[in-house]
Parts: C-alpha cells; sequence; structure tokens
C-alpha cells in the first residue's frame, strides 16, 4: 500500500505487504529528516533519519529515500505487522542557528489489516 | 529508568487558572524542547532550550513561560488558561541540535 499525492491521512494495508508513507516538506534548507512512529497514548518515537547529504538510508524493515529536488521523503515498511499500526511523523530540521526548530509533517495513520 | 519523563500524566482545570508542567531527561542531552499537540494530532514546536538558553520560541502567548533551571529540567508554566489550550504537551530532548528527539508521554491538558 501506499499514500499518494502528499500525503493522506490514512494508509490501510494487508499485513505482511509493504507499507510506502510519503511527505513533502517545505523548506529547502533542511538538511536533515527523520521519521517518528507514534502510538496511540504514546509520545513519538524515532524510527529512522537521514541527512541531506544522502538520498536513502536502509534500516530493519524500514527505509527512507529523499528526494531534495521535489522537497519529498519517503518511508517504506517492508513486510508490515500490526505492530506497525500507529501515526508516522516526518519532520525537517534546518541548519545552524535554526536547527531547533523542527517542523513536523500532518502525519499519516497506518493501520495494518491481520 | 524512564529517559524522558513528564509530570502530570493528565492535568484538568478551570479557564483562567494557573499550572505548570514538569519535564526531565536522564540521557544527558544538552537540547530540550516543547511541542503541542492539537485534536487533529499536529504536532508544533513551542519551545527549544539548548544548554539552558531559550533558542526557539515559536509565537507561543506570553502566558507560556518555559524555565529550564539545569540542563536536566525543562518546565512549561501557564497563566490564565484557555480552552484552546486544552491539548497533548510532549517534552522532548536531544544530544544537541540537529539531532533525534526522545519524547517524553505527553501530558494531557483539558481546560474547563
Amino acid at each position: 500500500g501506499e499514500s499518494v499525492g502528499l500525503h493522506l491521512p490514512t494508509l490501510s494495508v494487508q499485513e505482511g505487504d509493504n507499507s510506502i508513507i510519503n511527505c513533502a516538506y517545505s523548506n529547502s534548507a533542511s538538511d536533515y529528516f527523520i521519521w517518528y512512529k507514534q502510538e496511540s497514548g504514546k509520545g513519538p518515537q524515532f524510527i529512522i533519519d537521514i541527512r541531506s547529504n544522502m538520498d536513502k538510508r536502509q534500516g530493519q524493515r524500514v527505509t527512507v529515500l529523499l528526494n531534495k529536488t521535489v522537497k519529498h521523503l519517503s518511508l517504506q515498511i517492508a513486510a508490515t505487522q500490526p505492530g506497525d499500526s500507529a501515526v508516522y511523523f516526518c519532520a525537517e530540521t534546518p541548519p545552524h542557528a535554526n536547527a531547533g526548530k523542527s517542523t513536523f509533517g500532518d502525519g499519516t495513520t497506518l493501520t495494518v489489516k491481520p | 529508568d524512564t529517559a524522558v519523563s513528564q509530570t502530570p500524566k493528565y492535568l484538568v482545570t478551570q479557564m483562567g487558572n494557573d499550572k505548570s508542567i514538569k519535564c526531565e531527561q536522564n540521557l544527558g542531552h544538552d537540547t530540550m524542547y516543547w511541542y503541542k499537540q492539537d485534536s487533529k494530532k499536529f504536532l508544533k514546536i513551542m519551545f527549544s532550550y539548548n544548554n539552558k538558553e531559550l533558542i526557539i520560541n515559536e509565537t507561543v502567548p506570553n502566558r507560556f513561560s518555559p524555565k529550564s533551571p539545569d540542563k536536566a529540567h525543562l518546565n512549561l508554566h501557564i497563566n490564565s488558561l484557555e480552552l484552546g489550550d486544552s491539548a497533548v504537551y510532549f517534552c522532548a530532548s536531544s544530544p544537541s541540535l540537529g539531532h533525534e528527539q526522545f519524547f517524553g508521554p505527553g501530558t494531557r491538558l483539558t481546560v474547563l
């Protein structure tokens, strides 16, 4: 399953399928990007990050892709599991003096159907 | 062994009251943050502190006053609470600026 366009508020996938969550960021000067996962009743939790000198980074079952030309970030989750159900946020961070000002995307709710 | 802790977890109060939320991190981080998450899950930065100094204040009403007595603590005091202040407030910390942030469990504030 994939969220299309800039992003969709919700994405529903079947257990075992791959998921793709998309995010458009706004500041072309941002040089650090993070994906967070927020489960119900909890704070956001770091999943994976990428700096602007890279276009792809892989973790365990997750991959982040960065396209600076169109200011687009995506999170790919392989073999999605019920425990992956959560709200996913992308966050962009500008460099230097503004590095304390991370901007979060609106979030995509991922629902995994067993 | 909680990394970032907040108290209280829930706060219900009347309009016009003054309340505080406390945050502590035991990660040895230099940077701490306060975020507000509204009912639609939109997460917005309010304040950033680096080495106890305020570096970001994102157009937050001055009824909100953060205080950092030391690098491990960042408290948030809110005066004259309004209905629109109802939200979940998250504290976070990071090793320094421009790094991943570790979030607390949140404080759900309800203003009646």
